[in-house]
């Protein structure tokens, strides 16, 4: 079985400042990683993915994580925010073989303030 | 449409009433998923569909939820005798086919609340 941590619940931050967002996961079996964005009232939009490959993965909008296998994290990073980042960001794994059933952690709500 | 659509968007339903939520997938979608999210908490997996064969259930909490994609392309969740910790809301997500490079796309949601 897959289990994702978020450990911060919500992360404050000035507009044009960086932010990092953790996420570690568990997993007995090869998985696949992602980032989700949720706006207020809407469902989740896929921010970016890791399959294989280059363990940097980028998405069109500036968000970057990085896949680190030994540490079992794929934390989000922004060099400078905006405050249309507002929202609230789940990690989620899946196992790379069959279907691909998402694992979610909590979320983590992030504030960007002006 | 170009999405995946849910609905209704909001449902208010008394103790022990049936209700049924239902989702259009982006058409030609073989994948179908639903998926319940608790308030403050991340989306948790309840059932997986390829085309009409439900292949997993294994996320159902009772056996008061159902659900069903008869034609392989609309779904409806059935929750009978609902429970107020039933209130939540429930996505549906679609993909094209299973398979690594198909991302799951996600409808809007059904908020329900159970009074």
């Amino acid at each position: 079985a897959q289990s994702v941590t978020q450990l911060d619940s919500q992360v404050p931050v000035f507009e044009e400042a960086p932010v990092e967002l953790r996420c570690n996961y568990s997993s007995s079996v090869s998985v696949y990683l992602f980032w989700y964005v949720q706006y207020p009232n809407q469902g989740l939009q896929l921010l970016l993915k890791y399959l294989s490959g280059s363990t940097l993965v980028e998405s069109i909008n500036g968000f970057e994580a990085e896949f680190n296998k030994s540490q079992t994290s794929f934390h989000l990073r922004k060099p400078s925010v905006h405050i249309s980042d507002t929202a609230e960001y789940f990690c989620a794994v899946s196992r790379n073989t069959g279907f691909q059933k998402l694992v979610f952690g909590t979320g983590t709500r992030l504030l960007v303030s002006p | 449409g170009a999405g995946v659509s849910q609905s209704p968007r909001y449902k208010v339903a008394k103790r022990g009433q049936d209700v049924a939520l239902r989702c259009d997938p982006i058409s030609g979608h073989v994948s179908l998923f639903w998926y319940q999210q608790a308030l403050g908490q991340g989306p948790e997996f309840l059932t997986y569909f390829q085309n009409e064969a439900q292949l997993d259930k294994s996320g159902l909490p009772s056996d008061r939820f159902f659900a069903e994609r008869p034609e392989g392309s609309v779904s409806t969740l059935k929750i009978q005798r609902t429970q107020q910790e039933d209130s939540a809301v429930y996505l549906c997500a679609s993909s094209l086919r299973q398979g690594r490079d198909q991302p799951q796309h996600f409808g809007d949601g059904t908020r329900l609340s159970i009074l």
